[in-house]
């Protein structure tokens, strides 16, 4: 079966840079979340969007935004990188005419040096 | 203090035994329960996701809900090494919305050949 895909998988920047992470959910799924994963820490939740509009907001950095677009991926774009946001960023997808599950991506893991 | 506590172990055991991993949550409006089993920098994989109090059984996976007691548990049955990996509970609120994941902070287990 078909899963979340992201891209790149794995993205090195330097400090102040900018960053732009893909995610192309499961087929049918019509929203989208995205997680913060630190090493050694739960995923936080950061952003979810419904239908291309934002549904739910979590601990998201203003230097961060992100979007929907009409065939459902989504983008995830980080400005002025810091060294603290090293760290597995995660996007999940789910349907809402279906079951409350969320399915998860491999992740990208932004290394900022 | 989070609202979701999971014991972070590490917990081993020898292959074969049953395992039974728990978390508890303090905030009742959480009415959809998961747990996610996560190898070392890979994405969560959904193994369990359950509604009401009880138990649910999916192959040698067994999710237990406790409303009332506001706890979860996950057993697993005869233990493989395959089995080793990080085990995190994860809920989350009905309403749309609302509808972000919230995790435990994972245990992290190890079956012993």
């Amino acid at each position: 079966a078909a899963g979340v895909i992201q891209s790149p998988r794995h993205l090195i920047k330097e400090k102040r840079e900018t960053a732009t992470l893909k995610c192309y959910p499961i087929p049918r799924h019509d929203t989208v979340y995205w997680y913060q994963q630190g090493p050694g820490q739960d995923p936080q939740f950061l952003i979810s969007f419904y239908e291309k509009m934002q549904s739910d907001k979590g601990s998201i950095p203003d230097r961060f935004s992100a979007q929907q677009f009409s065939d459902y991926h989504s983008e995830l774009n980080m400005s002025s990188l810091e060294l603290g946001d090293s760290a597995l960023y995660f996007c999940a997808s789910s349907s809402r005419g279906g079951t409350y599950e969320q399915y998860f991506g491999p992740g990208t893991r932004l290394t900022v040096t | 203090q989070k609202e979701v506590e999971q014991d972070p172990g590490p917990l081993s055991v020898p292959e074969g035994a049953i395992v039974s991993l728990n978390c508890t949550y303090s905030n009742s409006a959480f009415q959809y329960f998961m747990w996610y089993r996560q190898y070392s920098r890979k994405g969560p994989e959904l193994l369990m996701c359950t509604y009401s109090s009880g138990n649910k059984e999916d192959g040698r996976f067994t999710a237990q809900v406790d409303k009332s007691s506001k706890y979860i548990s996950l057993f697993i049955r005869d233990s493989q090494p395959s089995d080793s990996a990080t085990y995190l509970c994860a809920m989350r609120r009905i309403s749309f919305g609302n509808e972000k994941l919230t995790f435990g902070t994972g245990t992290r287990l190890t079956i012993i050949p």
